[in-house]
């Protein structure tokens, strides 16, 4: 089943702009995840955010975890027509191995 | 980091026909396998987890009859589509994990099944 719930849906922004993502959760986790997956191909591993963390950096991504409100956001900044792809958050409940993902946010980036 | 390969990574078929897809993990030991299903802009479902020599535990809704599911070895876990039909066209994603993964998350790359 589905735990966490991500909006927008669908996202259309200018080659340039920055992009946020929004991503909500109803239980405990141990970790909070975002994947990247472009048409038709498999996931791609972005960021990993553990659940004592508030915001982590990776390149042009930023990551926040707010535990208190079950929400987590993912921000691409100075976006690339290469960015364009689905967007997917998913949370570990414990330090093991399931993972369970949210229903993903189709980014378009127009050049 | 590790990497999990999966065979094929297309298949057509008629109506009727089981398909077997295989996931192996390529330089580590998957003790755990995870089998999802993804439909058209549709996020990842859990259909089952498999730990290495036992029986696979099914989410709910997921015929276990339908979706076989073997895992004999810690590199080697196989999913077979049982008389697959056009609704079952998807796209199936597997997902490794080894005795001591805490974190990272090994990925296969995805089998698509189309079912004409």
């Amino acid at each position: 089943s589905q735990q966490g719930e991500e909006d927008p849906q669908a996202l259309s922004i200018q080659e340039g702009e920055n992009a946020t993502m929004n991503c909500s959760y109803k239980t405990s986790i141990n970790n909070l995840q975002w994947y990247r997956q472009n048409s038709g191909r498999g996931l791609v591993h972005l960021i990993l955010i553990r659940s004592n963390e508030r915001e982590k950096h990776s390149g042009r991504l930023r990551v926040t975890l707010d535990t208190s409100k079950k929400s987590s956001s993912l921000l691409i900044t100075a976006s690339r027509a290469a960015d364009t792809a689905s967007y997917f958050c998913a949370t570990a409940s414990n330090a093991g191995n399931m993972l369970t993902f949210g229903g993903g946010t189709r980014l378009m980036v127009k050049p | 980091g590790a990497v999990v390969s999966q065979h094929p990574s297309w298949v057509i078929c008629k109506s009727g026909t089981s398909v077997k897809i295989e996931c192996r993990s390529l330089d580590f030991q998957a003790t755990t396998m995870f089998w999802y299903r993804q439909f058209p802009k549709q996020s990842l479902m859990l259909m089952a987890t498999s730990n290495e020599g036992s029986k696979a535990t099914y989410e709910q809704g997921v015929e276990k009859d339908k979706f076989l599911i073997n895992h004999a070895s810690l590199t080697l876990s196989t999913l077979t589509v049982t008389s697959a039909h056009p609704e079952d066209s998807s796209f199936y994603i597997c997902r490794g994990a080894g005795r001591t993964s805490t974190d990272t998350q090994y990925f296969g790359p995805g089998t698509r099944l189309t079912v004409l």
